[in-house]
């Protein structure tokens, strides 16, 4: 069974547009969720994760345990925000990644 | 500090060959893993090691696949023999013991391709 459902494979929009990359998941208990990251030609990496309550980069998450998602949202997209964007699960020490989003930010 | 680093970065085989990948994690990184990233798919954990030992195989298919983390710091992931649905890119990943949730570190990964 698919843990985590990112329904968008591809979405873009204007520079300066919000954005906003969805997360669903699946578990009964209390999750803990990631947004990972991969700019062209480089690795993947944590972008910011569910317990911190951060922003990064504009950045923020807020998990929704009634609608089980945990969204990404930017106010403004950034040319440099183009990426594909993992949100992961992490169930007793065992990562599930999504399928991946890929955000193209157009000038 | 230097990343983990992998090698080879691409490997071409035919189906029923053999195949090693190598890794080397983060200096003093406790937890390494090997994950499988097939094309439009999002990262598969095969296998995550704390120190030398297995703390979760259970997505490798052991049949084809094994994975040794020999003195607890560098890593081999062997396929043999390979098969077509193979294909994919391996990578692995390291976090200290220390860290918090979800701290990765990602090597640039493997691209296989078996034909």
């Amino acid at each position: 069974a698919q843990r985590v459902t990112q329904p968008e494979k591809l979405l873009s929009v204007f520079k300066g547009a919000p954005v906003e990359l969805k997360c669903n998941y699946s578990y009964s208990g209390s999750p803990e969720l990631f947004w990972y990251v991969q700019y062209s030609r480089q690795r993947l990496q944590l972008l910011l994760r569910h317990i911190s309550r951060e922003s990064i980069k504009g950045f923020t998450a807020d998990l929704n345990k009634g609608e089980t998602s945990f969204h990404l949202k930017k106010p403004f997209a950034q040319e440099e925000d183009s990426a594909m964007y993992y949100c992961a699960l992490l169930i007793f020490n065992k990562f599930y990644f999504g399928s991946g989003t890929k955000l193209n930010v157009k000038p | 500090e230097a990343g983990v680093a992998q090698s080879p970065r691409y490997k071409i085989i035919e189906k029923r060959q053999s195949v090693a990948f190598w890794c080397n994690p983060i200096s003093g990184h406790a937890t390494l893993y090997w994950y499988q990233q097939i094309l439009g798919q999002g990262p598969k954990l095969l296998i995550q090691f704390q120190n030398n030992g297995v703390v979760d195989d259970s997505q490798l298919p052991k049949d084809r696949f094994s994975a040794e983390r020999l003195k607890g710091v560098d890593s081999t992931l062997k396929i043999q023999p390979a098969k077509l649905e193979d294909s994919a890119v391996y990578l692995c990943a390291s976090s200290p013991l220390a860290g918090g949730p979800g701290e990765q570190y990602f090597g640039p990964g493997t691209r296989l391709t078996v034909t």
